[in-house]
């Protein structure tokens, strides 16, 4: 069964770069059938696309967010990651990863999020 | 960007009550469009893709409709376990745009 988990701090300073991860498991991310993306959801507010990925590291991200982001993929770990720099508090959110397919265009699965919050 | 906007934001019907949702594109999107389900505290599940396809699984009470910039999803006889915000999403191209969510409530 494919699942994806979410990992990373749950608080960030403002200024610092939040760093997450998301390990997938019950699929292989080098298959090349799908893409993988980042989503996030700010409280009370409607999701937002971050970016995706595929496994040869070709991207499209957000352009929204103004490439205070990267996002990477590590096959050998089957995990893919996404760094966020000089965050703010506009930036808390519960964010999720999920499996992208191009044919349909939706995330399916999804992780189950994990909430990062942005203080000092 | 291709803006999405859904209305209403919030409905409250009864069992068994017929519950209409509304999800406008600021440009075309051809069929290009997902719905998907979302209880507090959970991730999203998609429930129809390119307008009017069934995800496996979600009962045939879920239908969707539209074309160009017009979509609708719709719930017949609406059940208690479909309390949940569901929110519209454009696949036609990037960046991926999502609706602001309309929030469903049983009476």
């Amino acid at each position: 069964q494919l699942q994806l988990q979410e990992s990373g701090p749950g608080l960030v300073r403002p200024s610092e770069t939040l760093s997450l991860t998301c390990t997938v498991s019950g699929d292989s991310i080098s298959s090349g059938d799908y893409d993988w993306g980042w989503i996030r959801q700010p409280p009370g507010k409607r999701l937002e696309w971050i970016a995706n990925i595929y496994y040869s590291g070709s991207t499209n991200n957000n352009p929204s967010l103004k490439n205070r982001f990267a996002i990477s993929v590590d096959t050998s770990k089957n995990q893919f990651s996404l760094s966020l720099s000089s965050v703010t508090a506009a930036d808390t959110a519960v964010y999720y990863c999920g499996r992208y397919s191009t044919s349909i265009g939706w995330f399916d699965p999804w992780g189950q999020g994990t909430l990062v919050t942005v203080s000092s | 960007d291709i803006q999405m906007t859904q209305s209403p934001s919030s409905v409250s019907a009864s069992v068994g009550d017929r519950v209409t949702i509304t999800c406008r594109a600021s440009q075309d999107i051809s069929s290009w469009l997902i719905w998907y389900q979302q209880k507090p505290g959970k991730a999203p599940k998609p429930l129809i893709y390119s307008t009017i396809g069934l995800r496996s699984g979600v009962p045939s009470r879920f239908s969707g409709s539209g074309s160009g910039a017009d979509f609708t999803l719709t719930i017949s006889n609406l059940q208690p376990e479909d309390s949940a915000t569901y929110s519209c999403q454009q696949a036609k191209s990037f960046p991926l745009t999502f609706g602001g969510g309309t929030k469903v409530e049983i009476k």
